[in-house]
């Protein structure tokens, strides 16, 4: 398995909080994603970043910003939470060498009340 | 646009029987193109992928899919079901660029 990680794995927290879910990778591949999956619409793209400090945004990324401060960490913020951020959020990473197959962390499951 | 579509949101299967997931991807260019699995409560994990060569391509727990150009789909099939294969199925496709586009997923439910 890709040495991704996740964190946390769950989260409750209350509309207008500020949140941070953090993705970890030990695999030293330049992209890395956070995904939202929501019944009815798959997966989708938040934001992406193609190296270090340089992100880009996604299909959904409105109420969402991205840091990537070192290779291996790449943090998703939702600056104030919203009930419709419910969701359940993956990151993945990837590489040109392999024609950007994507590796998936286990997911975060984020509750917003 | 660049869309895929899996029309099948959800598939019932008696265990031991056929099934085929289907995939369509709208595109003229060149692309690659990937098969997803999810099991509950869980990430996804890679079933198989097509980049280039033969267009039969297998992939684990006896999946196999074909590549079709001109129908530009990707269709997904397993001769003979196990109860271990419920788990949702996303197809994925990369239009030449760094990401990947994903279907909505379809939910295979296998009938004992």
């Amino acid at each position: 398995d890709a040495g991704i990680t996740q964190s946390p794995r769950h989260k409750v927290t209350e509309t207008g909080t500020p949140v941070t879910l953090r993705c970890h990778q030990t695999e030293n591949h330049r992209y890395m994603y956070w995904y939202r999956q929501d019944p009815g619409h798959g997966l989708r793209l938040i934001h992406y970043s193609y190296g270090v400090k340089d992100t880009d945004k996604g299909e959904v990324s409105d109420g969402y910003s991205v840091s990537r401060s070192k290779t291996e960490d790449f943090l998703l913020t939702l600056e104030s939470a919203t009930s419709s951020q419910t969701s359940v959020y993956f990151c993945a990473i990837s590489e040109v060498r392999a024609s950007y197959e994507q590796y998936f962390g286990p997911g975060t499951r984020l509750t917003v009340t | 646009a660049q869309s895929v579509t899996q029309l099948d949101s959800q598939v019932p299967v008696f265990e031991e029987a056929p099934v085929e997931l289907r995939c369509n991807y709208s595109s003229s260019v060149s692309v690659y193109l990937f098969w997803y699995v999810q099991y509950p409560n869980q990430g996804l994990q890679l079933l198989l992928k097509y980049l280039s060569g033969s267009t039969l391509v297998k992939g684990i727990n006896g999946f196999e899919a074909e590549f079709n150009k001109s129908q530009t789909s990707f269709h997904l099939r397993k001769p003979s079901v196990h109860i271990s294969d419920t788990a949702e199925y996303f197809c994925a496709v990369n239009f030449g660029n760094e990401k990947l586009t994903f279907g909505t997923g379809t939910r295979l439910t296998i009938i004992p």
